[in-house]
């Protein structure tokens, strides 16, 4: 089944523990995104790839990091998270970023 | 820099009922344009994709319209079902140079209930 997969799909962490999530599709797609959804502001899009080792910012990328060595992978780094990023966060991929783009379940992080 | 709205924020109908959600854009230079629906705890299905080319796109009881010169597409769903009870996002691409042409700016969404 084509589909992209997060882990961890709960967290609840302390301010300042490291802490990565996890993205990975099936689907051999080149672009792959990282969004954040809070209340009232929407979908944010964080960092994006157009492939690998090629990596870019988004709308609101401070406080994390990416990394793309593989093509189905795309984990999101957040080195020192803060309660500011209490979020709902959805890995997003597609064949090039202008095609119908498919997003995982979300993950939800709370940061006490 | 692109501004996408819907209306309504939320909308609750009967069961069979035919409804139409609406979602604007204020850059009219779009390529394509997406629906999506989200389920509570969900992640995002893709419903539709719209080309700028095209006027119209269907999927069983979906139909999806594109006016690129007014800046708005409608999402019409056909004899509505409490299973289809979501929330409805929409969200286009920028019309930009560059790599960034892979980022969706997404609408604020018309939370949709049917009920029984």
């Amino acid at each position: 089944e084509a589909q992209v997969t997060q882990n961890p799909r709960y967290l609840i962490t302390v301010t300042g523990k490291k802490l990565t999530v996890t993205c990975s599709q099936n689907m051999n797609h080149e672009y792959m995104s990282w969004y954040r959804q809070d209340p009232g502001l929407g979908l944010r899009q964080i960092y994006y790839s157009m492939n690998v080792e090629v990596t870019d910012k988004g709308d609101v990328p401070e406080g994390y990091k990416v990394s793309r060595k593989e093509k189905r992978n795309f984990p999101l780094i957040l080195e020192s998270p803060s309660p500011n990023q209490t979020s709902l966060y959805f890995c997003a991929s597609s064949i090039s970023g202008r095609e119908t783009q498919y997003f995982g379940p979300g993950t939800r992080l709370l940061v006490l | 820099k692109q501004e996408v709205t819907q209306i309504p924020a939320a909308l609750s109908v009967p069961e069979g009922e035919n409804l139409v959600l609406n979602c604007s854009f204020t850059d009219s230079a779009i390529y394509n344009l997406q629906w999506f629906r989200q389920d509570p705890g969900k992640g995002l299905t893709s419903l539709l994709l719209i080309q700028s080319s095209q006027r119209e796109q269907t999927s069983g009881r979906l139909n999806a319209s594109l006016d690129k010169s007014s800046g708005r597409s409608t999402l019409y769903i056909a004899a509505s079902q409490p299973g289809d009870s979501a929330t409805y996002l929409c969200a286009v691409p920028p019309n930009a140079g560059g790599t960034s042409y892979g980022k969706l700016t997404f609408g604020q969404g018309t939370i949709l209930t049917v009920h029984p």
